[in-house]
């Protein structure tokens, strides 16, 4: 089954960019999303294939695809950036949804 | 508001039974694929199972085939999860997420309904 790897933590100062990563095989052929899950809270979707965002998600987040690695970008962090951060793809080999394990963003 | 309520979860001794809903409101559901998408205490993010429009295609994760039942009544707007022989490693909090018209992302989610496993 599709594997994807992101790392357990990442810490930032405010504003300064951060880029998280999540790892598959050849993950720049598939569709990836990215999601911001605060403490008790529903996951909200910011970045869905690759670098489009939903209406009410701030331009500071954006996405790339390239070879075995897709990256969440998120410029001028902020304070209440702080989060896990998961990415997810469509595997059509399996017809499953796969999510990495997340990460957790700290802010400085 | 585009919203989704879930609602159903409890405490259910293992091997139990337990019948999850998720009501829609400010959409139409009939318009949209659906999900279900778990996350166990302190754990990350682990999807469930997916439901085509009319209900024509569904999926399951391997941890939940032949034990969950999805479904949906859309002239209810609502989505349904039967749990079946229910274990331990069930315990999770369950939310519904609808699926972006164009991209198999989630941009609406649930609140969360919570399912215990415990004798």
């Amino acid at each position: 089954s599709y594997v994807l790897t992101q790392p357990p933590s990442v810490s930032v100062a405010p504003g300064q960019t951060t880029r998280l990563t999540c790892g598959g095989n050849n993950i720049e052929n598939r569709g990836v999303h990215w999601y911001q899950q605060k403490p008790g809270q529903a996951p909200v979707l910011v970045v869905y294939n690759e670098g489009d965002r939903p209406s009410g998600i701030p331009e500071r987040f954006s996405g790339s695809n390239s070879g075995n690695t897709a990256t969440l970008i998120i410029s001028r962090v902020e304070a209440g950036d702080e989060a896990d951060y998961y990415c997810q793809v469509w595997d059509t080999s399996t017809q499953l949804v796969v999510f990495g394990g997340g990460t957790k963003l700290t802010v400085l | 508001e585009v919203q989704l309520v879930e609602s159903g979860g409890d405490l259910v001794q293992p091997g139990g039974s337990l019948r999850l809903s998720c009501a829609a409101s400010g959409f139409t559901l009939s318009t949209y694929d659906m999900n279900w998408v778990r996350q166990g205490p302190g754990k990350g993010l682990e999807w469930v199972s997916y439901i085509s429009i009319r209900s024509t295609t569904i999926y399951y994760a391997d941890s939940v085939k032949g034990r969950f039942t999805i479904s949906r009544d859309n002239a209810k707007n609502s989505l349904y999860l039967q749990m079946d022989s229910l274990r331990a490693e069930d315990t999770a909090v369950y939310y519904c997420a609808r699926e972006h018209l164009t991209a198999n992302a989630f941009d609406i989610w649930g609140q969360g309904t919570l399912v215990t496993v415990s004798s």
